[in-house]
């Protein structure tokens, strides 16, 4: 069964600097992956995803992430954060493109310094 | 595009109450309907899903069922609350079931005491 694994609980960086949320993952094939962003309170927005072609994807607010197989990583990335950026970031795969199949990590809070 | 009206946005209930929880979503016919719980420090959890009015499959056994009385509404209930039915619950939506239009509510948080 494929599985999500989100390392860090909490991160904390300050304002400007850079960012890297981890993101492992167990499936044997090619597995559909999604970044999803949560403000307090709010449901989840899609930051962005991969399917194939192109191991670096490009997403909403400035984020990317990079496809790794040989790690079988999904880790994102920004390169300056904003304070707006403070959420929960959540990591998820599907083995197809299908929504009922989606599983998430357990998701990984950015508080962001000043 | 989509909208999803969730309501309410918080809610307080004793142990033994009946729940019901109401989605309806707008932009958007014959969705894939589904319910997620949200524990503290934990990923989303599917409960259900719907492919259409009175077609609701089950992921988990649990004390909570979930209806669909219309195309775009998509109800949670319980008879009796357990105080492990507390969470974060999340409405979503996508057409087809592509999981790359899956579209959020905002959202209840129960709390059963």
């Amino acid at each position: 069964a494929q599985s999500v694994t989100q390392p860090d609980i909490h991160i904390t960086v300050s304002e400007g600097a850079s960012l890297e949320l981890r993101c492992n993952y167990s499936y044997g094939a090619t597995p559909y992956l999604f970044w999803y962003v949560q403000s307090p309170g709010q449901g989840l927005q899609l930051l962005l995803k991969y399917f194939s072609g192109d191991t670096l994807v490009q997403g909403i607010k400035g984020f990317e992430a990079e496809f790794k197989r040989s790690q079988s990583s999904f880790n994102l990335r920004k390169p300056s954060v904003h304070w707006s950026d403070a959420a929960e970031y959540f990591c998820a795969v599907a083995d197809s493109g299908s929504a009922r199949q989606l599983t998430f990590g357990s998701g990984t809070q950015l508080t962001v310094l000043p | 595009s989509q909208t999803i009206h969730q309501w309410p946005a918080t809610l307080v209930q004793p142990v033994g109450s009946p729940l019901s929880l109401e989605c309806t979503v707008e932009g958007t016919s014959n969705p894939n309907l589904y319910w997620y719980r949200q524990a503290a420090g934990r990923g989303l959890q599917l409960l259900f899903y719907s492919i259409g009015i009175d077609q609701i499959s089950s992921e988990v056994p649990q004390n909570l069922s979930a209806s669909r009385p219309q195309d775009r509404q998509f109800i949670l209930s319980s008879k009796k609350l357990l105080l492990s039915d507390s969470g974060f619950y999340l409405c979503a939506s996508t057409p087809q079931g592509r999981a790359e239009k899956l579209f959020f509510g905002s959202g209840t948080q129960l709390s059963v005491l």
